[in-house]
């Protein structure tokens, strides 16, 4: 069973437009949402995390919005650029005491063309 | 620091070998998992462990053994391949907080 459903499957955006990527998860006991960046021949790499306390974070051209009620988080890419061009994986996890794993979305192949 | 080190980098088995993915970390992190990644399905955990001598199942770990003997190394074990373990392989670690590190990957393919 997927826990974290991560949609559009495949994302085409302009050089300088706006990328939003979407998931979002059923187990309410998930208390860390991290996104992953992975170009091609890679391992992924965390671009940015947040926590449900809080309700948005940015990072440079990089924000997570979180809404905590309707169980959903996204991405957002301010002024993308090609370089951008790569594949985004959502993913949540708990703590417990035998150690959290990270639940994946199944991933997004952002292209951001010139 | 090396970060994760996965060895090999590329593999082709026929069905029913055995073998060894290794990986190896040099950042004295207690938590290690591995992930199979297949088009469209995104990451999936197949085993991971907290501390040396302790291992568990994650999501997908038929056809799959670990084992911790260090906390430096976790390597996962593909007792008979079958085509349908084609795939690439990371290997990841962490240490306290939630950041994982992952390794390049292991692509390979079961004829």
């Amino acid at each position: 069973q997927q826990q974290v459903k991560q949609s559009p499957q495949s994302l085409i955006v302009q050089k300088g437009g706006i990328s939003i990527i979407n998931c979002a998860y059923e187990n309410t006991a998930f208390d860390y949402f991290p996104w992953y960046q992975q170009f091609p021949g890679k391992g992924p790499a965390l671009l940015i995390a947040i926590r449900p306390d809080v309700s948005e974070k940015k990072e440079g051209r990089f924000t997570i919005s979180f809404n905590k009620s309707a169980k959903q988080f996204s991405l957002h890419i301010m002024d993308s650029q090609p370089g951008d061009s790569a594949t985004y994986f959502c993913a949540a996890s708990r703590n417990s005491n035998s150690g959290y794993a990270l639940n994946f979305g199944k991933g997004t192949s952002l292209l951001v063309t010139p | 620091n090396a970060g994760v080190t996965q060895t090999p980098k590329f593999q082709v088995l026929k069905t029913g070998q055995s073998m060894t993915l290794q990986c190896a970390q040099d950042m004295n992190h207690e938590y290690m998992s591995w992930y199979r990644q297949d088009p469209g399905m995104g990451l999936r955990l197949i085993h991971y462990s907290v501390g040396a001598g302790i291992t568990d199942q994650g999501e997908v770990p038929n056809g799959y053994n670990v084992s911790r003997s260090t906390t430096e190394d976790f390597p996962l074990r593909l007792l008979s391949a079958a085509p349908s373990q084609t795939s690439v392989y990371f290997c990841a670690s962490r240490r306290g907080g939630e950041k994982l590190f992952f390794g390049s990957g292991t692509q390979l393919s079961v004829l």
